[in-house]
């Protein structure tokens, strides 16, 4: 069964725009969680996580917020910017487990 | 070389054939992974290992056969595979795996794989 849902295949976003991407999840014992960005070719690299006992996470254009009562979270990106489009991966994790729970991604594309 | 490698980039194989994955972390990690990406499917954990221990096997069919001889090589060996399970196989690593947990992997680039 599938705990972290990204309901969003796609998104396209004006250059200098903010975008927003987001996740649900299901499992209310997740302790973190981190979106990670894909670029065709190559392997996901990690981009911001935010731990449970928070609300926000600020890092530079990025920012992650997460609402625990509706279990979701989602990523702000602004000022968008081409070199942006990517696929964006939520992951979440617990305390006890082994590995990250990814999603399906988000593909975005950021139009000049 | 840096970060985490994997070989081959791609591989196209017969379902009869046998073939390995390899990935190599020079990081100083301890622990390693593999994924697979299937299409329109979330990325899906195969193994972990910690310190070369096996610490889960996520009910991966025995045809797909992980080895791990060190912290810092992981084998993903592949025999009599279906055309189901052409996919990207990523391998990540990660300090530890708790630490991975809350910090993130690094992942390689990872094989992209079609059995016909």
């Amino acid at each position: 069964d599938q705990q972290v849902k990204q309901n969003s295949p796609s998104l396209s976003v004006q250059e200098g725009r903010i975008s927003i991407l987001n996740c649900d999840y299901t499992n209310s014992m997740f302790d973190y969680f981190l979106w990670y960005k894909k670029y065709p070719a190559e392997g996901p690299t990690f981009l911001i996580s935010i731990s449970s006992i928070k609300d926000k996470n600020e890092d530079g254009r990025f920012t992650v917020f997460l609402n625990k009562s509706a279990k979701h979270l989602s990523l702000h990106i602004v000022p968008s910017q081409p070199g942006d489009s990517a696929v964006y991966f939520c992951a979440a994790s617990t305390n006890s487990g082994y590995a990250l729970n990814f999603g399906k991604g988000t593909s975005l594309l950021v139009t000049p | 070389e840096t970060g985490v490698t994997q070989t081959p980039r791609h591989l196209v194989m017969g379902m009869t054939n046998k073939k390995s994955l390899k990935c190599e972390q020079h990081l100083g990690h301890n622990a390693m992974y593999w994924y697979k990406q299937s299409a329109k499917k979330p990325l899906e954990l195969m193994f972990v290992y910690s310190l070369e221990e096996r610490v889960e096997n996520n009910s991966v069919p025995s045809r797909f056969s992980p080895e791990c001889p060190n912290s810092s090589h992981l084998f993903l060996h592949l025999h009599t595979l279906q055309p189901e399970d052409s996919a990207l196989y990523l391998c990540a690593s990660s300090q530890e795996y708790r630490a991975g947990l809350i910090i993130g992997y690094t992942f390689g680039s990872g094989t992209r794989l079609t059995v016909v």
